[in-house]
């Protein structure tokens, strides 16, 4: 079965550093893998996805995902992390057979001014 | 506004009473999704639509629950006979099967079962 998981409940970042939010997966076949962020009280934000091609992918507010094949993970990464970026983090993974995104328990990234 | 759009976005109710949710997905997408949200945790796959055929329902999804979408379009999530444990936030979300990307989610709809 696919899967994902995101190992830390929660990452705390001073304002300015760089920030990775981790995740790995569990697939068979390959991965289609997804970041999203939700903030309190809202739907999910699509910020980035992995289908095919290169390693390092870029996607919105300045994020870009890592995927490395032989440590099966998908790590979200910024240069430089903003207040506004604390929010929820959540990884997924696309089910090969049924199209349904398949969600990590999700992390809390706290940005410190 | 062309995003997905869910509402009633609260929904206060009492144990046993009957709620339902209504979900207007992107114009073009064919593809729709319900998923359950309890606090603190990932989003939870309970049922997806391909046009207006229901292709999938997860096991979390007990037969106080159903889910419509009658002419492909709009799709509406019932709870019968509301328990407590029904407290959660239900997202919808759509997409566009002929694509590779990602899901388009609604703003959600907050249960609160007193």
């Amino acid at each position: 079965a696919q899967s994902v998981a995101q190992p830390e409940d929660q990452v705390n970042v001073a304002e300015g550093n760089p920030l990775t939010v981790k995740c790995t997966y569990s697939v068979s076949g390959n991965p289609y893998l997804f970041w999203y962020v939700q903030y309190p009280n809202r739907g999910l934000q699509f910020l980035l996805k992995y289908i095919t091609g290169d390693n390092l992918v870029k996607g919105s507010y300045g994020f870009e995902a890592e995927f490395n094949k032989s440590q099966t993970s998908f790590h979200l990464k910024k240069p430089s992390a903003l207040v506004s970026d604390s929010a929820l983090y959540f990884c997924a993974v696309r089910d090969s057979r049924t199209d349904k995104l398949i969600f990590g328990t999700g992390t809390r990234l706290q940005v410190f001014p | 506004d062309t995003g997905v759009s869910q509402n009633p976005r609260h929904k206060i109710t009492k144990r046993g009473q009957n709620v339902t949710f209504r979900c207007d997905p992107i114009s073009e997408h064919n593809r729709l999704y319900w998923y359950r949200q309890t606090l603190g945790q990932g989003p939870e796959f309970l049922t997806y639509f391909q046009n207006e055929a229901q292709l999938e329902k997860s096991r979390l999804l007990s037969d106080r629950f159903s889910a419509e979408r009658p002419k492909g379009s709009f799709s509406t999530l019932e709870i019968q006979r509301t328990e407590q444990g029904d407290s959660a936030m239900y997202l919808c979300a759509s997409r566009d099967s002929r694509n590779t990307g990602e899901l388009f989610f609604g703003e959600g709809s907050r249960l609160t079962v007193l």
